[in-house]
């Protein structure tokens, strides 16, 4: 079946403007999570969205990040007023259950997006 | 934290089984390997887990040593696009923040 996609791939913004990224999670998977990846600095968490639950923003890095998920399945992550250092490829990843039940988290092919 | 060990590079010859060493002494009684890899501007991509015993999927094997403290996945023929950086990572079932060390570079040369 089909897997995790994000769109766009490739986002290129001017320093000060605002971005959506989107993410599409596995059909009938409840929990989505989002990372961001840098070049150097590895893979890190943002945030996990399960099903109506509250949820964990704690990898947030600052208030200009927000993301929602909308119907239990689409996230958008919302980055206002991007820094040059907001670039990085941001991933998307979701599993079948919540993230108690410790199941594999598959990711999308991420967002490249690129802050000048 | 580096809850895991690996070597940063290794070749390996195409159609030839990669072995790649993961070391993690540190594990706990209720952490699983997990493996994935990242081809080049690609998301990473899940290749296998394990617990105690050994495993087979399509993709691979996962060898764990009988104290846990080191496993070994084994790509048993590799192609040229098995080509990427294969991360080790240990985690609990309800750790779901994944967080990946520097891995290793595989590179398969025809």
């Amino acid at each position: 079946g089909a897997g995790v996609s994000q769109s766009p791939s490739n986002k290129v913004t001017e320093k000060g403007k605002d971005v959506e990224l989107r993410c599409d999670p596995i059909s009938g998977h409840t929990a989505l999570y989002w990372y961001r990846q840098s070049l150097g600095q590895g893979l890190e968490f943002l945030i996990y969205f399960q099903g109506n639950s509250a949820p964990d923003k704690s990898g947030l890095p600052s208030d200009r990040f927000s993301a929602e998920r909308t119907g239990g399945s689409v996230s958008t992550l919302t980055i206002q007023r991007t820094q040059q250092e907001d670039s990085a490829v941001y991933l998307c990843a979701s599993t079948r259950r919540g993230a108690a039940q410790g199941d594999t988290q598959y990711f999308g092919p991420g967002t490249r997006l690129t802050v000048l | 934290d580096a809850k895991t060990t690996q070597p940063p590079s290794m070749d390996c010859a195409e159609g030839r089984a990669a072995n790649l060493p993961c070391n993690h002494s540190t594990i706990s009684g209720n952490e699983y390997v997990y493996w994935y890899r990242q081809i080049h501007s690609q998301g990473p991509q899940y290749i296998i887990h394990g617990l105690k015993n050994n495993e087979t999927n399509e993709m691979a094997s996962l060898i764990i040593t009988e104290d846990r403290k080191s496993s070994t996945l084994i790509l048993p023929h590799a192609t040229l696009r098995d080509t990427a950086v294969y991360y080790c990572i240990v985690r609990a079932s309800n750790d779901y923040k994944l967080s990946f060390g520097a891995g290793t570079t595989v590179t398969v040369r025809a």
